[in-house]
């Protein structure tokens, strides 16, 4: 089945600092890719919608200038939180879509955890 | 903007016990997928209804599309410990995003 991977699947960073989380589709090509973040127990609200070699169409409240998306091929995105505050620790789960399916299905990548201290 | 609703939040089921969770929209739906996310882990893509009165069967588990394609329902014949975990239903809206129910979490006591 379609396998998509996260990277790091933990990280710890300081207030202030920037972490970048990238996401691969492993045997599939992904035209569009989806940033989530889920807080302990709720369930997943999207951040953004990522289509390669496009910009990212960002969710309302979501900081385009903090959550940096790149989409830079079919296999790659990445999400950079900049100047990460407390407030931004959370479970950040990225899905893609199978270019070559019938772009129903999302496949989730394991996700990562960000802990900002 | 389009909201999608799930009853019950919370589900706590004997094993062997049946489990149904439900999900409901506003407005029409265009189509509605099922997950399942295992404690500490990712969801995981179980189905996808499309059709008005659609039902999908998959073992023990049974998928209902309702006639106005407002609704949606999982129901879990016989749980058992594996089904443990947090049953999203969400909707694909074409070209643009899902958008995901808030969950039913079950726990199956052995």
């Amino acid at each position: 089945g379609a396998v998509v991977s996260q990277h790091p699947s933990w990280v710890i960073c300081k207030s202030g600092t920037s972490v970048k989380i990238e996401c691969r589709s492993l045997d599939f090509q992904a035209t569009t890719m989806f940033w989530y973040r889920q807080f302990p127990k709720q369930s997943l609200m999207l951040m953004a919608t990522s289509n390669e070699g496009s910009k990212a169409t960002y969710e309302q409240g979501v900081e385009k200038d903090k959550f940096l998306i790149n989409h830079a091929s079919l296999t790659l995105s990445t999400l950079t939180v900049t100047s990460a505050h407390p407030e931004d620790s959370s479970f950040y789960i990225c899905s893609a879509r199978d270019r070559s399916g019938s772009g129903y299905e999302q496949y989730f990548g394991p996700g990562t955890r960000l802990t900002v201290t | 903007g389009q909201q999608v609703m799930q009853i019950p939040q919370y589900q706590h089921v004997q094993e062997g016990e049946d489990f149904t969770t439900y999900c409901n929209s506003s407005t029409t739906l265009s189509n509605i997928q099922w997950y399942k996310q295992r404690p500490g882990g990712h969801p995981v893509f179980l189905i996808q209804l499309v059709k008005s009165g659609e039902v999908k069967k998959q073992k023990r588990l049974t998928f209902q599309f309702g006639e106005a394609k407002k609704n949606s329902s999982l129901h879990i014949t016989a749980t058992q410990t594996t089904d443990v975990g947090t049953y999203f239903c969400a909707e694909y809206n074409y070209g643009q995003n899902f958008v995901f129910g808030p969950g039913t979490r079950l726990s199956v006591l052995p």
